[in-house]
C-alpha cells in the first residue's frame, strides 16, 4: 500500500459526459501527479500540482483539467467524453514538487466510456 | 521531445535464471531513473531507482545500473521467482517539473 488514495475504482459513462477523478496524496507530500495508462499510448503524464499550483503539464487534453485543494486533495475533471477517453488513471505523490523525487502511484481509476 | 524506449517488451525465464530489462532515454538533462513493477489490476509499484551521481545500485535480488555518456540503464533481477511476475516500466525525470517520461513497458513471466 503507497498511501496514496484513488475513488472511485471503477467509473462507467457514456459519451459527451462529465466525470470527476479523486485522489488523496500521502500524509505530508506536497505535489499530486495525474497520469493516464491506455493500451496504444502507455503511461502518459498529464499535470503536476504542487501545494495548489499548477506546476507543469504533459499533454492534457483541453477537456481535462485538475486542481489540488488545501487540504492537498486533487480532482481530475475529465468532460466531453469520448471512446477514446477509455483507460486507467493514476496520480501519484511526492514530499516535495523535485524532477528526482520518488513518486508513489495510487491504485487508479479505470475509466470506461460507452 | 523527451522519449524512454524499452526492450525487451515480453521476457520469458526459468525460476532462479537472472533477466535483465534495458532502456535508453533521449534528453541528456535527465537525472532520476526509477523503476516501477505493476502487477494485474494494482498501480505501478517503485521497487529501485538511481540518480545520475550514480553508476549502480543493489536492493537484495535487483541492481540498477546507469551509462549516462550511452543514455543508457539497466534492471536487473537475480534468482527470479515467480511473483516477480508483472509489468516493469522504467522512467526518466529531470529537476524541472518533476514528470515521469515512461518506457513501454516489460512483462516478464517467470516459471516454475
Amino acid at each position: 500500500d503507497s498511501g496514496v488514495t484513488q475513488t472511485p475504482k471503477h467509473l462507467i459513462t457514456a459519451t459527451g459526459q462529465r466525470v470527476t477523478l479523486r485522489c488523496s496524496p500521502r500524509s505530508g507530500d506536497l505535489s499530486v501527479y495525474w497520469y493516464q495508462q491506455s493500451l496504444d499510448q502507455g503511461l502518459q503524464f498529464l499535470i503536476h500540482y504542487y501545494n495548489g499550483e499548477e506546476r507543469a503539464k504533459g499533454n492534457i487534453l483541453e477537456r481535462f483539467s485538475a486542481q489540488q485543494f488545501p487540504d492537498l486533495h486533487s480532482e481530475l475533471n475529465l468532460s466531453s467524453l469520448e471512446l477514446g477517453d477509455s483507460a486507467l488513471y493514476f496520480c501519484a505523490s511526492s514530499a516535495r514538487s523535485g524532477g528526482t523525487d520518488t513518486q508513489y502511484f495510487g491504485p487508479g481509476t479505470r475509466l470506461t466510456v460507452l | 521531445g523527451e522519449n524512454v524506449e524499452q526492450h525487451p517488451s515480453t521476457l520469458s525465464v526459468q525460476e532462479g535464471d537472472s533477466a535483465v530489462i534495458k532502456c535508453t532515454y533521449s534528453d541528456s538533462a535527465s537525472n532520476y531513473f526509477p523503476w516501477y513493477k505493476q502487477e494485474l489490476g494494482k498501480g505501478p509499484q517503485l521497487i529501485i531507482d538511481i540518480r545520475s551521481n550514480v553508476g549502480e545500485k543493489k536492493d537484495q535480488r535487483i541492481a540498477v545500473t546507469l551509462n549516462k555518456t550511452a543514455k543508457h540503464f539497466s534492471l536487473h533481477i537475480t534468482e527470479t521467482q515467480p511473483e516477480d511476475s508483472a509489468v516493469y516500466f522504467c522512467a526518466a525525470s529531470m529537476n524541472q517539473g518533476g514528470k515521469l517520461i515512461f518506457g513501454q513497458g516489460t512483462e516478464l513471466s517467470v516459471k516454475p
